[in-house]
């Protein structure tokens, strides 16, 4: 069962605008992690921000913040003030569990590709 | 601070002949350690995880096969390519962390096979 969803295959942005870019995931562990990944064309993996399931507030990371609707389960990544240099593809991750020496089992989403418009 | 080095960038193999990807962490200790697999225009599909030396994890059954002779090193071999282990491979490595564990990733191998 697919467990991180991305259903936005592409998305276009104004420079200077904001966009959201959607994540919904499916877990039955109350515990839990989510995580925004960019990935520009060279290809390398760029942490962006993390959200844990039991955290009060919504993560920011200065332009970056993670919309965060528990019930919904969805981890929606909003970009402010949008700059030529984020396009790339996003992606949305989960880790599951609690526990140490799980190992790094973060399933990934398919990816939404952004494209920032001067 | 800690680096994470993989290579080669680029490779191009026939069908039939084996594989050889090594990665390699530098700055930290007994990290737990990663291949990922990307097809073109896909997300990122996990093959193999290693929580410490000699201890290997498979995520999907394939051709494929892992080891970690050392702490900081990861090697992503196979005895027989097919055209389908064609994609981009990714090598990473993270600290326990209950939950809040991110990856950190190599710069990636791009591997087609002929």
């Amino acid at each position: 069962a697919q467990k991180i969803t991305q259903t936005q295959p592409g998305m276009f942005v104004q420079e200077k605008e904001a966009v959201t870019l959607d994540c919904t995931y499916d877990t039955s562990d109350p515990s839990y992690g989510l995580f925004w990944y960019k990935q520009p064309s060279s290809g390398e993996m760029i942490f962006l921000i993390y959200q844990g399931s039991y955290d009060q507030q919504n993560a920011t990371e200065g332009r970056y913040s993670l919309n965060f609707q528990k019930a919904r389960k969805s981890a929606n990544l909003v970009i402010s003030a949008s700059q030529l240099g984020d396009s790339a593809m996003y992606f949305c991750a989960m880790r599951e569990g609690s526990y140490y020496n799980q190992g790094g089992k973060l399933i990934f989403g398919q990816g939404t590709e952004l494209s920032v418009k001067p | 601070s800690q680096t994470i080095h993989q290579w080669p960038a680029t490779l191009v193999q026939p069908v039939g002949s084996p594989l050889s990807l090594e990665c390699t962490v530098e700055g930290t200790s007994n990290p737990n350690l990663y291949w990922y697999r990307q097809a073109a225009g896909r997300g990122l599909q996990l093959l193999f995880y290693s929580v410490g030396i000699g201890q290997i994890s498979s995520e999907v059954p394939q051709n494929l096969s892992a080891s970690r002779p050392q702490d900081r090193q990861f090697i992503l071999s196979s005895k027989k390519l097919l055209l389908s282990d064609s994609g981009f491979y990714l090598c990473a490595w993270s600290v326990d962390q209950p939950r809040r564990e991110k990856l950190f990733f190599g710069s990636g191998t791009q591997l087609s096979v002929l």
